[in-house]
């Protein structure tokens, strides 16, 4: 089970939006709607801000947004502020009953 | 509401084996899969393997089949990720996390995450 792949970092100016892509394989990514996205600052524990590839959990602004298209999982966060700088991963269910994150993105915000 | 409460910090010995326990409240523990994913310094998440806490069944990821045991006690409500022949690599911080849809067959991710428990590896 290789890591899905994401780009190392991206950043952005506050009020700008940026897209943080996550691509697997026909196993896991393009096979099921089961993908979901963290958030993590420094020290902190991940938390969860989309599952099912584009649902937020309660309290999520709907600055984040999540899309798929094909092996190609998609996050969107608009109008960014200083608080959204974090480390980012996408995970995914995968074959076997298995599940797999991506290699996570550095979010820098200018 | 919910919480998952792991167990502390430790030093070990290249070799030896290390047992962390992560204690759920506010649910009904049977009711969700628990994940066990790891991080190490600077590193990117990594998913060890996952029980179905109603059934005990497990699966783990390829890389730690063989060395990861995952088990729960339901009395208690709470879950332990064992770790045996520990080496340097293995350094690194360990969560529980909470699948996010009941039902325990089926993944959707993690939605509750213990705090961590840090086990440095070091002779």
């Amino acid at each position: 089970q290789s890591a899905l792949t994401q780009p190392p970092s991206v950043s952005g100016s506050p009020g700008q939006s940026v897209t943080i892509s996550c691509t697997g394989t026909s196993s896991d990514v393009g096979r099921y709607n089961r993908v979901s996205w963290y958030q993590q600052p420094p020290g902190t524990a991940p938390k969860l801000i989309i599952f099912g590839v584009s649902d937020r959990p309660s309290g999520v602004p709907d600055r984040f947004s999540g899309s798929k298209s094909g092996n190609t999982a998609s996050l969107t966060i608009s109008g960014l502020q200083a608080e959204d700088e974090a480390d980012y991963y996408c995970g995914s269910s995968a074959s076997n009953s298995a599940w797999v994150f991506g290699g996570g993105t550095k979010l820098t915000v200018l | 509401q919910v919480q998952l409460v792991q167990s502390g910090t430790g030093v070990k010995r290249p070799g030896a084996s290390v047992k962390i326990s992560c204690e759920a409240s506010g649910y009904t523990f049977t009711s969700y899969a628990m994940h066990w994913v790891r991080q190490a310094p600077g590193q990117r998440l990594e998913w060890m393997g996952w029980i179905n806490a109603g059934s005990g069944h497990t699966k783990y990821s390829e890389k730690f089949q063989g060395r990861v045991t995952i088990t729960r006690d339901t009395s208690a409500s709470t879950a332990y990720m064992e770790v045996s022949s520990l080496r340097s690599e293995d350094t690194a911080m360990y969560y529980c996390a909470r699948d996010l849809i009941p039902g325990g067959y089926e993944l959707w991710g993690m939605d509750y995450w213990g705090q961590g428990s840090l086990v440095t590896v070091s002779s």
